[in-house]
């Protein structure tokens, strides 16, 4: 099982300011990763797939980065709906796993 | 448009088999590729996948709860149901159900979850 860890656990920044997540995979997953973002009781919503792809309706201020262990989601500059949880996910190994997920909280 | 929703139980007590229910407009599973998925997340905590159907009627499971999982599907329906059976409390989550394809795995569209409590 591919073991995805997520860092920083919470992230702590002003409307404005750039955030950097980062996913770390235990193996080489090419550019296989997604990334969902989560608001308090709702589904995750997909943002990002194979690794730097927008998907459908996602601001270009969402972009993703990074192949074989290392990945990365970057907000260019927060607006004051990106405050949530964001998990990535593997998709190439079964089973499907997804990291611990960081939270990005207001400052 | 694609929507998703789960239904079942919101409160089983230990040992029971819970059954849920995701019944979904906007595709079909008789399209090649398509693939209904059911993932959980206890509360406050990260989201776990659990199983996954496709049109061809493969079945995956995550591996820590393969013995106690099964999914089916009622194409005629438009329904995916999922068992579990030997249920405990540490089962405490809300249950998704979201679509995907086959060979993509990513997850597009998603019920609103349910949340099912295991208690006696």
């Amino acid at each position: 099982e591919i073991v995805l860890t997520q860092s920083p656990a919470t992230l702590s920044l002003s409307p404005g300011e750039r955030a950097t997540l980062s996913c770390r995979t235990s193996q080489s997953i090419s550019n296989l990763l997604a990334w969902y973002q989560q608001k308090p009781g709702r589904a995750p919503r997909l943002l990002i797939y194979d690794a730097s792809t927008r998907a459908t309706g996602i601001p270009a201020r969402f972009s993703g980065s990074g192949s074989g262990t290392d990945f990365t989601l970057t907000i260019s500059s927060l607006e004051p709906e990106d405050f949530a949880v964001y998990y990535c996910q593997q998709r190439p190994d079964w089973p499907i796993t997804f990291g611990q997920g960081t939270r990005l909280e207001i400052k | 448009q694609v929507t998703l929703r789960e239904s079942g139980p919101a409160l089983v007590k230990p040992t029971q088999t819970l059954t849920l229910t995701c019944t979904f407009s906007g595709f079909s599973l008789n399209t090649g590729g398509m693939c209904v998925s059911w993932l959980r997340q206890p509360p406050g905590k990260a989201l776990e996948w659990l199983a996954l159907i496709n049109w061809d009627d493969d079945k995956y499971y995550t591996t820590s709860l393969k013995t106690r999982l099964t999914i089916s599907k009622d194409t005629s329906k438009n329904q995916v149901v999922l068992t579990m059976t030997n249920m405990d409390p540490v089962d405490t989550a809300t249950y998704f159900c979201a679509r995907t394809f086959y060979g993509d795995f990513y997850f597009d569209y998603w019920g609103q979850g349910t949340l099912v409590t295991v208690s006696s």
